[in-house]
């Protein structure tokens, strides 16, 4: 079973470091073709993909935001952690962690998608 | 980026059919997959490859299109289907619409 699991500080100031950790189970990260991402939803708003890293250590980032985000992942490959510096108040969010899933069937390929997700850690940028 | 297009709610009644659109700023082929999210919960992968049904998902669900026009549907709604629709693309970096959120009549 595939279970993933974010932690984080809850609530920081704004121009502070926001640090993450994602902890999962059921698989790991040192198979090839796993990735990890990093999703954020603010309150009653869409989701936006934030970041990703592979088995490989290869490191993926939304454009926007690729300044202030550093994701990595523990040598035991059962843990992922983002870093967001200067976060400030649109940085309050919900945020994701979940595993992308490749679809090919042998002649055609469907594109990823995150298939587990975690319930969320809930961050809140105030003074 | 890749812009997604959802409208933003719809309202049906149970038993009926609900169709979801979204529409793609440039063509992504057949890269788009639904997502469901109930509220306070994580989302929950429905629809994967535009029309592939992913593990464990009923098959009143279902979705259809190439390019830049895709077409989520629910058939019959079911009580427990009140949430809200995203769709997503893997044609480049990831991106979500802006959900639609389907409602009881």
């Amino acid at each position: 079973q595939v279970t993933l699991k974010e932690s984080g500080p809850g609530m920081l100031q704004p121009s502070k470091t926001l640090s993450l950790t994602c902890s999962f189970s059921g698989f790991s990260l040192s198979t090839s073709g796993m990735v990890v991402s990093w999703i954020r939803q603010p309150s009653g708003k869409s989701l936006e993909w934030l970041a990703a890293i592979d088995w490989d250590g290869d490191k993926y980032y939304n454009p926007s935001l690729k300044s202030r985000l550093t994701v990595s992942k523990d040598t035991s490959n059962t843990q992922v952690f983002l870093k967001i510096t200067s976060v400030d108040i649109a940085d309050t969010a919900t945020y994701y962690c979940a595993r992308r899933r490749d679809y090919y069937d042998g002649t055609y390929y469907y594109g990823y998608v995150m298939d587990a997700w975690g319930q969320g850690a809930s961050v809140t940028v105030s003074s | 980026d890749i812009v997604l297009t959802q409208s933003p709610a719809l309202a049906v009644s149970l038993g009926q059919r609900a169709t979801i659109s979204c529409r793609a700023s440039e063509s992504v082929r057949s890269s788009m997959h639904w997502y469901q999210q109930k509220s306070g919960q994580q989302p929950k992968l429905l629809i994967y490859g535009a029309s592939n049904l992913a593990s464990g998902v009923p098959a009143r669900f279902s979705g259809s299109g190439s390019g830049t026009d895709f077409t989520f549907t629910i058939d019959p709604v079911e009580a427990d289907d009140i949430a809200t629709y995203y769709c997503q693309q893997s044609r480049n970096d990831p991106t979500f619409g802006a959900g639609t959120k389907l409602e009881l009549k």
